[in-house]
């Protein structure tokens, strides 16, 4: 199974500045055939169900705000929040796609400082 | 506009079943594979198995692999997670969710999607 590892657990950031979560797989979710990263991130707020923002690594869903980006490629990869807005206190996902079992990392909680 | 509505949660005791089902709209049902994922409470997201658009293909994880069956009525445009020889541990918000695109297979691998689409979810409470 590829795990996921996610940093940091929690993150508390004052409005309008940047936010960086991390997110490590444990093996390569590059396929070379095709040049793409199976990784997506995702955001839940309480009591909601979880949101797709980041697909590909980097090709942010329709609809979601250009302050949201994702970045990396085959083990390292990161989501960027580069102007911090109080809608976007949430936990945050990645989630690779490259094999089954699909698998999570453990959620990144962003607040605001 | 995709919507995607679960039911069939509820309180049920070690050992039993539930059959949970997830209502479509808004797109082809039959072009898409389809997924659960729960979510325990106060817990992170598990994927719990996948089925391809025309059902041909299904997949599970470990933890209900045996015990899990994941089904789709395309006439219907309706999704099941038949839920049998429930434990503790099963109690969690179960989530239906839309795949991308529908399992593509190319250079003798399986490609899945990630979800662009989930319903609200429906609780599984397993307790005695």
């Amino acid at each position: 199974d590829i795990v996921m590892t996610q940093s940091p657990d929690s993150l508390a950031v004052s409005l309008g500045e940047r936010a960086t979560i991390n997110c490590k797989t444990s093996q390569s979710v590059l396929y070379n055939s095709n040049n793409k990263n199976y990784l997506a991130w995702y955001q839940q707020k309480p009591g909601q169900p979880p949101k797709l923002l980041i697909y590909w690594a980097s090709t942010r869903e329709s609809g979601v705000p250009d302050r949201f980006s994702g970045s990396g490629s085959g083990t390292d990869f990161s989501l960027t929040i580069s102007s911090l807005q109080a809608e976007d206190v949430a936990v945050y996902y990645c989630q690779q796609y490259y094999d089954t079992p699909l698998t999570f990392g453990g959620g990144t909680k962003v607040e605001i400082k | 506009e995709v919507h995607l509505v679960e039911s069939g949660g509820g309180l049920v005791q070690p050992g039993g079943s539930l059959r949970l089902s997830c209502a479509a709209s808004g797109f082809t049902f039959s072009s898409y594979a389809m997924g659960w994922v729960r979510q325990a409470p106060g817990k992170g997201l598990e994927w719990v198995s996948s089925i391809s658009g025309s059902g041909g293909d299904a997949y599970y994880a470990d933890s209900v692999k045996g015990r899990f069956t994941i089904s789709r009525d395309n006439s219907k445009n309706t999704l099941y997670l038949q839920m049998n020889s429930l434990r503790d541990d099963d109690t969690a918000v179960h989530f239906c969710a839309k795949f991308f695109q529908d399992m593509v297979t190319f250079g003798g691998f399986v490609h899945t999607y990630h979800f662009d689409n989930w319903g609200q979810g429906t609780l599984v409470t397993v307790s005695s």
